[in-house]
């Protein structure tokens, strides 16, 4: 079946920082990839996708890359912000229209 | 415009009892799921809903586990004889494209 595997956290940082939270998948066919961010208090919100071999998506200065060679999504940002302090989950779509989450990483940017 | 939204916020219950946890999509959306975010499973699909067709229900961990929606908006997500294993945040989301899914704040059930 499909799986998301991805860094556990938490991950702590130092503002201005950069960051890499990777994330791999398993699946059949060619899925729709997704990172989605949990801020304190808050619901899930979709940070970006990809939806096809190459794609980079981006959004607030995050991005990830569609790398199907290495069934990867990692997920960048050059330089973190105190705000940034979320919880990231990387998630895949591969036709069943439900998404398959990975574990989820705490980041954690310290001023 | 509104978003999703899910009542109650809080559900605190007593092992045995049942329980009903409610959304409302935003208003156009024809997908609505249910995920259940709990910490040592994660967040896992439950049960997917598509205009007039047959719900998904391959993710329902047990047959007390139920959902329906009515009039293709509203949905009701039962637990009967609730169990302790069974406290976790419940997650409603609701699409209009299958790719980017909407979700509501979630429901906090505790089982004593």
């Amino acid at each position: 079946g499909d799986s998301v595997t991805q860094m556990e956290g938490p991950v702590t940082l130092s503002e201005e920082a950069f960051l890499t939270i990777n994330c791999t998948y398993t699946a059949t066919g060619y899925p729709s990839l997704f990172w989605y961010v949990q801020y304190p208090g808050e619901g899930l919100q979709l940070l970006l996708k990809a939806t096809k071999a190459d794609d980079k998506g981006s959004n607030k200065g995050f991005e990830a890359t569609y790398r199907k060679e290495t069934t990867s999504f990692h997920l960048e940002k050059g330089s973190v912000q105190v705000s940034d302090s979320a919880v990231y989950f990387c998630a895949l779509e591969s036709g069943r229209r439900a998404l398959t989450f990975g574990s989820g990483t705490r980041l954690q940017v310290q001023p | 415009g509104a978003g999703v939204s899910q009542s109650p916020s809080n559900k605190v219950t007593e092992k045995g009892k049942d329980v009903e946890l409610r959304c409302d999509p935003i208003s156009g959306h024809t997908a609505l799921y249910w995920y259940r975010q709990s910490l040592g499973q994660g967040l896992e699909f439950l049960i997917y809903f598509q205009g007039n067709s047959a719900p998904d229900k391959s993710g329902l961990p047990s047959d007390r586990f139920s959902a329906e929606r009515t009039g293709g908006s509203v949905s009701t997500l039962t637990i009967q004889r609730t169990q302790q294993e069974d406290s976790a945040v419940y997650l409603c989301a609701s699409s209009l494209s299958f790719d980017e899914q909407f979700f509501g704040p979630g429901t906090r059930l505790t089982v004593l």
